[in-house]
């Protein structure tokens, strides 16, 4: 079974550009969620979609924003970039249906977008 | 409230030993414990995960203790190798926030 795969791998950019980030869950995994991880910070908590609908946001700027599509993949959009933005984004996806363990999730490989 | 405190930051263990890495939640509402582990430029793994309706998870090697009481758990690892030299990640889940709340890492060395 393919687990979660994320796009582009490393992404960079120059300060006040746009970043489109791009996850697929598991087959059968509704909900994605993603994660910045930025250099000793630990994994922060952006964004939750769960069947099309947004479900819960990080404490994080509006600029950070994304979508989950119909075939339940999902990206991430950061605009006006800023220096601070420079972190590993980490996508992670789960099946909410799961009875034992809604909460069990997944992640991807992460993008490494460097903001210059 | 929503904040998980791990320790300690790095550790570093000989071949053979056991390496503990101590975790505390402060929300009475999580209730979903999962430990995960990193290795360089790879995305985290889910490694082992408790309810707080048991005290103990083994898994192999890796061990959960959880105490409700004293909202805090760990994980164990017993007869550490060279191999699970990795940052280590505790988080707490639960209620309808759907997110998990995650530690600030533990970066394990074990060295030969």
């Amino acid at each position: 079974e393919a687990g979660v795969t994320q796009s582009p791998t490393h992404l960079i950019k120059t300060r006040g550009q746009q970043a489109t980030l791009r996850c697929s869950p598991i087959s059968g995994h509704t909900s994605v969620y993603w994660y910045q991880q930025a250099l000793g910070l630990g994994l922060q908590f952006l964004l939750w979609y769960d069947e099309g609908e947004e479900r819960n946001r990080g404490n994080f700027p509006p600029r950070f924003s994304g979508r989950q599509f119909p075939n339940y993949s999902s990206e991430l959009n950061v605009n006006a970039l800023e220096l601070e933005d420079s972190a590993l984004y980490l996508c992670a996806s789960s099946w909410r249906g799961h009875l034992l363990d809604p909460y069990e999730q997944y992640f991807g490989p992460g993008t490494r977008l460097t903001v210059t | 409230q929503q904040q998980v405190k791990q320790s300690p930051q790095s550790l570093i263990v000989q071949k053979g030993g056991i390496s503990i890495i101590n975790c505390a939640y402060e929300n009475t509402a999580f209730d979903y414990f999962p430990w995960y582990q990193q290795f360089p430029g790879k995305g985290p793994a889910l490694l082992i995960a408790i309810r707080p309706d048991v005290s103990e998870k083994k898994e192999g090697r890796f061990t959960i203790s959880f105490n409700k009481s004293a909202k805090q758990f760990s994980l164990h690892i017993m007869d550490s190798q060279p191999g699970d030299s990795a940052t280590y990640f505790c988080a707490a889940g639960g209620g309808s926030q759907g997110n998990l709340i995650f530690g600030k890492g533990t970066k394990l060395s074990v060295k030969p």
